[in-house]
């Protein structure tokens, strides 16, 4: 179901720029992309989304392609706290007409000290 | 701003038991979805409520329902549980659903069952 591809695993020194990559080549207009993380045990927490245009937050920055076929979370100055499982989705049809939220494997960031 | 609150944190049930797990949205958040995480399949979507009705439904057995009440608060049920309902069970809410593209779903921090 997940129209988001991600690679698996992604290493970051810790104080450095981590930049997680998601490719979204289906995406049709209307759809947001949205970036979650879930650290071990822990439901997932909402970073960023956008639409279009880049977007930043206090937390990170989301850089979308001008086809927005692809896009990329930048954190910029990686913390070991930041070593979790980033999620990035896009809406997919549901039943009814509604859309539901669907989970790829997602990336696993590991800051390293 | 209190966030999504779940209950029970953790639970452990026999196998052919029955569960019920509570969420308590947002303030103001009309929607509800659950999800149920586990190992091997990730994160997968249950079912969606909006105003009390389901308006979305995904790929699990009858064994699997929930409601909403008039308040927003949600419960979902899980009947003749068998080893493989052990997961992570997650409820999120959103003010209008996940229809909305543009709408943020929060996360709580979700039930842990474990089926013996």
């Amino acid at each position: 179901d997940a129209k988001t591809t991600q690679p698996p695993s992604m290493d970051c020194a810790e104080g450095r720029a981590a930049n997680l990559p998601c490719n979204h080549s289906t995406i049709s207009g209307n759809e947001y992309v949205y970036w979650y993380r879930q650290i071990h045990s822990q439901g997932p927490q909402y970073i960023i989304h956008g639409l279009k245009n880049n977007e930043t937050n206090e937390m990170a920055s989301l850089i979308i392609t001008e086809d927005r076929k692809s896009s990329t979370l930048i954190l910029p100055h990686a913390t070991l706290r930041d070593t979790a499982v980033y999620y990035c989705i896009v809406r997919v049809p549901g039943s009814g007409g509604y859309q539901k939220v669907t989970f790829g494997i997602g990336t696993k960031l590991q800051v390293i000290p | 701003k209190a966030g999504v609150t779940q209950t029970p944190r953790y639970l452990i049930k026999t196998r052919g038991q029955q569960v019920t797990l509570s969420c308590s949205p947002i303030s103001g958040h009309r929607s509800v979805s659950w999800y149920q995480q586990t190992p091997g399949q990730g994160l997968q979507f249950l079912f969606e409520y909006f105003s009390e009705t389901q308006r979305n439904k995904g790929n699990f057995p009858g064994r699997f329902s929930g409601r909403q009440f008039s308040n927003s608060r949600s419960e979902m049920n899980v009947s003749t549980l068998e080893l493989g309902d052990s997961a992570l069970y997650l409820c999120a809410s959103s003010l209008t659903g996940t229809g909305d593209g543009g709408n943020t779903i929060y996360f709580g921090e979700g039930s842990w069952l474990t089926v013996v």
